[in-house]
């Protein structure tokens, strides 16, 4: 059964460092999106994309935040400058149409130290 | 008001047992409908996708919408202590981005 697939699963860094989160969407998959669960807390949204282009943003999606599609299957969020706060599971997830089922990849666990 | 309500619990539940899990929204927008198990520090897994009023079951899962109450239900038949997870419900009306609740932590007993 396709999946969403994420790397690497678990990430530490030093604040201030940057780090890219990588996603592989489901292959026939155009509709891509980021979300991210601090420990114990709601997961929340981050980003959607989709042809190329950011559809949304939420206001935790600031400059520091970036994402890229740099090739036909890889979708990667980029966090430019670390903050403690950022230490969280990142989740991408993707849809086929825009109301089809979204899957969820098993997440990254960035640890900002 | 918070635009997903769901409670936390914990619910226990022994095996077998039906269960039940709720939550409620207040934007009237909303037209579609997740039901989504996490286990501890995995990514969420869809279980079920519903965008009508009415039930829609799928094995021992039934989603069960009421839009005119904003109220939305997921019943498991026949638990296993494997159901034992968090579930969150999710709801979108932009196709743009989820609004999830907090998540109900259910723990089916032996």
């Amino acid at each position: 059964e396709p999946e969403v697939t994420q790397t690497p699963s678990h990430q530490v860094t030093q604040m201030g460092q940057e780090v890219i989160l990588r996603c592989v969407p489901i292959s026939n998959h155009l509709y891509f999106y980021w979300y991210r669960q601090i420990l114990g807390q709601k997961v929340e949204f981050l980003v959607s994309f989709y042809n190329n282009e950011i559809s949304e943003k939420s206001e935790i999606f600031d400059d520091q935040f970036s994402v890229e599609r740099p090739d036909g299957s890889n979708f990667t969020l980029k966090i430019r400058s670390t903050k403690l706060e950022d230490s969280a599971m990142y989740f991408c997830a993707s849809r086929r149409d825009r109301n089809t089922e979204a899957f969820f990849g098993q997440g990254t666990r960035l640890t900002v130290v | 008001q918070k635009e997903v309500e769901q409670d936390p619990g914990p619910l226990s539940v022994p095996e077998g047992a039906i269960v039940s899990l709720n939550c409620t929204y207040s934007n009237s927008a909303f037209q579609y409908f997740m039901w989504y198990r996490q286990y501890s520090r995995k990514g969420p897994e869809l279980l079920m996708y519903t965008y009508s009023s009415g039930n829609k079951e799928d094995g021992r899962f039934t989603a069960q919408v009421d839009k005119s109450s904003k109220y939305i239900s997921l019943f498991i038949r026949d638990s296993q202590p494997s159901d034992s997870a968090t579930y969150l419900c999710a709801m979108e009306y932009n196709f743009n981005k989820f609004y999830f609740g907090s998540g109900t932590k259910l723990n089916v007993k032996p």
